[in-house]
């Protein structure tokens, strides 16, 4: 069972250059969502989508966009990356309640 | 304004000793507290807390909720190198956004 999956582990971009970060959940989940990691912040929520079709803006939205046509994947664009964008990328999917995280994706923005 | 807050930030203990890490929140709709211990890698669920005064057990992590006074901890006891790691702690809704974290606290356990 390989629960959610997280493509790139690591990825080095120029600023303005876009990218597509890829998540897959193989646990049926409805629930899932991408968050960001900064030292000293927590997780901060981007987008989330509570079934296909539908996503929704978290805390931090903007540079960020996200589409949800099936239930199994959820990737998070951005379109043109800024040096403000480098951080550690999680996503997520949710069921009763219990979040499961993907292994991360490491982006530098230089 | 929803919020989650954790205390300490962080947190440096010998092996043997306990540690008590506290969270905090005002959350519309609440619906559960987890905590999560986050390594090098991906947070990984340690208890999910529903009801006020219940204890949650496992080894030697603890955590109880108290729904009235709007709080978590997460206890420790004879901590190891090992438990080094950051704790977080979230919060579930009923609606919208599911889940809101706190900043986490960071513990060292040194041999």
């Amino acid at each position: 069972n390989a629960g959610v999956t997280q493509t790139p582990k690591f990825q080095v971009l120029k600023t303005g250059q876009s990218m597509t970060l890829q998540c897959a959940q193989d646990m049926n989940h409805e629930y899932m969502s991408w968050y960001r990691q900064d030292p000293g912040m927590g997780l901060r929520l981007i987008h989330y989508s509570v079934g296909a079709g539908i996503t929704d803006q978290g805390e931090v939205p903007n540079g960020y966009n996200v589409s949800r046509s099936t239930t199994e994947d959820f990737p998070l664009r951005l379109l043109s990356a800024a040096p403000s964008q480098t951080s550690v990328y999680f996503c997520a999917s949710s069921w009763d309640g219990e979040l499961f995280f993907g292994e991360g994706s490491r982006l530098t923005v230089l | 304004e929803d919020k989650v807050v954790q205390s300490p930030l962080s947190l440096v203990v010998h092996e043997g000793d306990t540690v008590t890490l506290n969270c905090s929140y005002e959350v519309t709709n609440f619906r559960s507290l987890l905590w999560y211990k986050q390594g090098k890698k991906a947070p990984t669920f340690l208890f999910m807390l529903t009801s006020s005064g219940i204890e949650k057990k496992s080894g030697r992590l603890s955590s109880i909720l108290d729904k009235k006074e709007l709080f978590s901890i997460l206890n420790i006891t004879a901590t190891q190198t090992g438990d080094s790691a950051i704790y977080l702690c979230a919060v579930d809704r009923t609606t919208g956004n599911q889940f809101y974290f706190g900043t986490g606290t960071s513990l060292t356990v040194i041999p």
